[in-house]
């Protein structure tokens, strides 16, 4: 089993759907999480880190669910711009690797 | 502006040759990784340093090597024993300071001739 999984896309939707992105890890020593989007052929940035309560950044939702080992982000109102891959990413405190899913590809038609 | 910088954009090696890839932050990030993807595929960790004069191999380190003589400099050699090397390399920093977050380089396009 991977370390960490996603849907495996690609998801289509028209602009202004709501779509939601889900990602599985294994090690339950995981702490720290996030979601990085990837443009094509560019480096992943930064989207969001995901908290324990989860948080919301204006069209963006993240929310952690450590019993399920399952992290999900919800994008609302989907923009033409927001095409991208979106990357999930867990860490734990005992290492110092960060572990890598391996994206959901996501298009937003007109 | 703070920020990582990755050099060449672009690197063309032929077989049987060694290059190196570059790495700089001014971040003042402690820790440096340097990944690989392949199309289509997610990141895999290289090699990564938590300290100056300290390196660990990650996942597919074989056919790659390292050094971290300075806390802003993390460099990549593709050795000739990496006999698949055409891929999309990308380094990151990250600090407790941040929040552990990684921060990434623009990454270098490596193809073989």
């Amino acid at each position: 089993r991977k370390e960490v999984e996603q849907d495996p896309g690609p998801f289509n939707v028209p602009e202004g759907a709501t779509v939601a992105f889900n990602c599985t890890y294994s090690n339950s020593a995981s702490q720290s999480f996030f979601w990085y989007r990837q443009d094509c052929r560019k480096e992943p940035k930064l989207l969001m880190s995901v908290y324990s309560s989860g948080n919301e950044d204006g069209r963006f939702t993240a929310q952690l669910n450590r019993a399920s080992q399952y992290i999900s982000l919800l994008i609302r109102d989907s923009k033409l711009s927001d095409s991208a891959t979106y990357l999930c990413v867990v860490k734990d405190n005992y290492g110092q690797n960060f572990v890598f899913g391996p994206g959901t590809r996501l298009s937003v038609l007109p | 502006d703070g920020g990582i910088t990755q050099s060449p954009k672009y690197l063309f090696r032929k077989e049987g040759q060694n290059v190196t890839l570059s790495c700089e932050q001014n971040l003042n990030h402690d820790a440096m990784y340097w990944y690989r993807q392949d199309p289509g595929q997610g990141l895999r960790l290289i090699y990564y340093s938590q300290i100056v004069n300290d390196f660990q191999k990650g996942d597919i380190a074989e056919g790659y090597s390292v050094s971290r003589e300075k806390k802003e400099s993390f460099p990549l050699t593709v050795t000739s024993a990496q006999k698949n090397p055409t891929a999309f390399y990308l380094c990151a920093s990250s600090s407790r300071a941040s929040g552990e977050t990684q921060y990434f380089g623009p990454g270098t396009r490596l193809l073989v001739l």
